[in-house]
């Protein structure tokens, strides 16, 4: 079964202890993107790759970090969290056709964060 | 970095309503576009892809405006089951963009 998957998918953590979200997807899709979704504000970017080890900065990339040495998994990292980093988190995945664009997105089922 | 533009509503309508959302893109090169479903705190869901001929499944239309820059989803016959938020995507020189989504509730 075609899958993005995440874990944890609920994390609660105390201001400056690392943490890791991993992503996984089993479908051999070149693009992963990393989101957060806050009320009222949508979902917005965090990180994106477009392949393995190309990553670039989405809209609000201060304090995460990613990388994406293997094609199937884009780990995201919060080396110090904080109470505003607190949220609901997304990653998703989709295959790119040369000159055609992205197909659809698949998202993983969402991490809640809460950093006390 | 281009934009995704989105009403962000809230829409409130009766069942069975005709509702219509815009989203507007800044990037005329954009190549691909979808509207997506998210039920409350859930991952986002494809809803339909947008072609540049129009498309249609079952009570939704999507339509694509290359020259003004909009993609457009039109919701017949609302259903107590449409209540949502529907977002647009973008796909941007490679990269998926999302509107901030316009939120419907479809009321008795």
């Amino acid at each position: 079964e075609a899958q993005v998957t995440q874990n944890p998918r609920y994390l609660i953590t105390v201001t400056g202890k690392k943490l890791t979200v991993t992503c996984s997807q089993n479908m051999n899709h070149e693009y992963m993107s990393w989101y957060r979704q806050d009320p009222g504000l949508g979902l917005r970017q965090i990180y994106y790759s477009m392949n393995v080890e190309v990553t670039d900065k989405g809209d609000v990339p201060e304090g995460y970090k990613v990388s994406r040495k293997e094609k199937r998994n884009f780990p995201l990292i919060l080396e110090s969290p904080s109470p505003n980093q607190t949220s609901l988190y997304f990653c998703a995945s989709s295959a790119q056709n040369p000159g055609q664009g992205n197909t659809e997105a698949f998202f993983g089922q969402g991490t809640r964060l809460t950093v006390v | 970095r281009k934009e995704v533009e989105q009403d962000p509503g809230p829409f409130n309508v009766p069942e069975g309503a005709t509702v219509a959302f815009n989203c507007t893109y800044s990037n005329s090169a954009s190549q691909s576009f979808f509207w997506y479903r998210q039920d409350c705190r859930k991952e986002p869901k494809l809803l339909m892809s947008v072609y540049s001929s129009g498309n249609e499944d079952g009570r939704f239309t999507a339509q694509l405006n290359r020259a003004s820059q909009y993609i457009s989803l039109l919701i017949r016959d609302s259903k107590l089951s449409d209540s949502a938020t529907y977002l647009c995507v973008v796909n941007d020189w490679g990269d998926m963009r999302f509107g901030a989504g316009t939120r419907l509730t479809v009321k008795p």
